[in-house]
């Protein structure tokens, strides 16, 4: 059972090159979702999703796409990185629930740096 | 809209104090409160939520309806509990998964 799975780890880009940080998880979990960590901002949310074929805008959504064309799989990806973008990047999953909050899986994050 | 602040961007306390992370929460309905932390090196993970109302590695935290506040308490910190440390607030309602996080807190705890 290896959880959230994210890739890559480390990435470099240069402004205006596209790429997609993938996800993945194991647990059947119909929630996912991307956040954003900034130092002094905390973790922001930038898209999920509550089942396959479902996703919807976080906080700061601008700049990135997402699909979910299976429970197991998230990726995110941008279509023309600005240095703006220069972040850690998490992905988290959970059992969804509109009468309760669930407890989120976190990926071990992707850094990225925009150039 | 929903919103979690913690005012302590940086906490440092020294090993056997009493420490105390804020956190203030602005939700018009019945929320949920959540402390996420992250070890060095680690995944972000679950400390404690507030329904469960449980200790978790000797913290606890309560929610005051009247204050919106859920603050982290531990009356004596561990070199080991120094980490970044997120409130985190999920509203009724909304797919229930869908957190708001605070914008978290370094806390050193120091020999």
């Amino acid at each position: 059972n290896a959880g959230v799975t994210q890739t890559p780890k480390f990435q470099v880009l240069k402004t205006g090159q596209s790429m997609t940080l993938q996800c993945a998880q194991d647990m059947n979990h119909e929630y996912m979702s991307w956040y954003r960590q900034d130092p002094g901002m905390g973790l922001r949310l930038i898209h999920y999703s509550v089942g396959a074929g479902i996703t919807d805008q976080g906080e700061v959504p601008n700049g990135y796409n997402v699909s979910r064309s299976t429970t197991e799989d998230f990726p995110l990806r941008l279509l023309s990185a600005a240095p703006s973008q220069t972040s850690v990047y998490f992905c988290a999953s959970s059992s969804h629930s509109f009468s309760g909050a669930n407890v989120l899986t976190f990926g071990a994050g992707s850094r990225l740096t925009v150039l | 809209a929903q919103r979690v602040t913690q005012p302590e961007k940086l906490l440092s306390v020294f090993k056997g104090a009493p420490v105390e992370l804020k956190c203030n929460y602005s939700y018009s309905g019945s929320p949920e409160l959540f402390w996420y932390v992250q070890y060095s090196r680690q995944r972000l993970q679950l400390l404690l939520r507030h329904i469960s109302r449980e200790s978790i590695k000797g913290f606890t935290a309560d929610l005051n309806k009247g204050e919106t506040s859920f603050h982290l308490k531990k009356p004596f910190a561990q070199e080991e509990d120094s980490a970044m440390y997120y409130c985190a607030l999920s509203g009724r309602g909304t797919s229930g998964s869908r957190l708001t996080f605070g914008e978290g807190t370094q806390l050193t705890v120091n020999p």
